[in-house]
């Protein structure tokens, strides 16, 4: 298996521009997850799914993060606008149901920042 | 409220030596999970371990040991004979069986290993 694989690895945009992560779970997990990492706060939980469907969204910061997974294979974080405070690492993970206390992969991440 | 301490920012130590990372939790939960992941240069997150609330049992897996103790709350790591790869942040999590996989990371531990 090819693990959690995100894209694009790093990403450099201006402020105001419209920012798409994208992420593809490991095939069979139907948990998916994305964090966000940066100096100040750490890792924080944004936003979760199961089976597609978000579950928790109480830590996406704003309106301008949306998070969707069209498929079981495929899930997107958008920031529109982008600002400079939204310079981070952000991580995508997926785990299996029933196995979610496991421990979940996560993929490499994406380097985003907003200039 | 679930919240997961690591009161050592940053710790250094030359090769060969014994190195503990702290890690306290809080949770209101009978059942829950302890994670401790690894975040090498790299960037990416690597998974080290799961304990649940229920086996306190303490593990071994090579140079890596923990230390899980409920009537602290904590769940310490120790690095034996610590190597210059060893050289991470180490962050502990925490997942309450209510929040069916969120994690809760601590801020993490910075080891640096000299030769």
């Amino acid at each position: 298996d090819a693990g959690v694989i995100q894209s694009p690895r790093h990403e450099v945009t201006e402020m105001g521009q419209e920012v798409t992560l994208r992420c593809k779970p490991i095939s069979g997990h139907d948990y998916l997850f994305w964090y966000r990492q940066t100096m100040m706060r750490g890792l924080e939980l944004l936003i979760y799914f199961n089976n597609n469907v978000p579950i928790d969204d109480s830590g996406m910061p704003e309106d301008r993060f949306s998070a969707k997974m069209p498929n079981a294979s495929f899930s997107t974080l958008k920031i529109q606008p982008s600002e400079p405070r939204d310079s981070a690492v952000y991580f995508c993970a997926s785990s299996y149901a029933g196995e979610a206390n496991y421990g979940y992969t996560f993929g490499s991440g994406t380097r985003l920042t907003v200039v | 409220a679930q919240k997961v301490t690591q009161a050592q920012t940053e710790i250094s130590v030359v090769e060969k030596e014994d190195v503990t990372l702290d890690c306290v939790y809080e949770t209101r939960d009978t059942t829950y999970y302890l994670f401790w992941y690894k975040q090498p240069p790299s960037g990416e997150l690597v998974f080290l371990i799961r304990r649940n609330s229920f086996d306190e049992q303490n593990e071994i897996s090579g140079r890596y040991s923990w230390n899980f103790q409920k009537s602290t709350s904590s769940f310490n790591f120790t690095i034996t004979a610590s190597q210059v790869v060893d050289s991470a942040v180490y962050f502990c999590a925490l997942s309450g069986s209510s929040n069916t996989g969120k994690l809760i990371f601590g801020q993490g531990t910075t080891l640096q290993v000299k030769p």
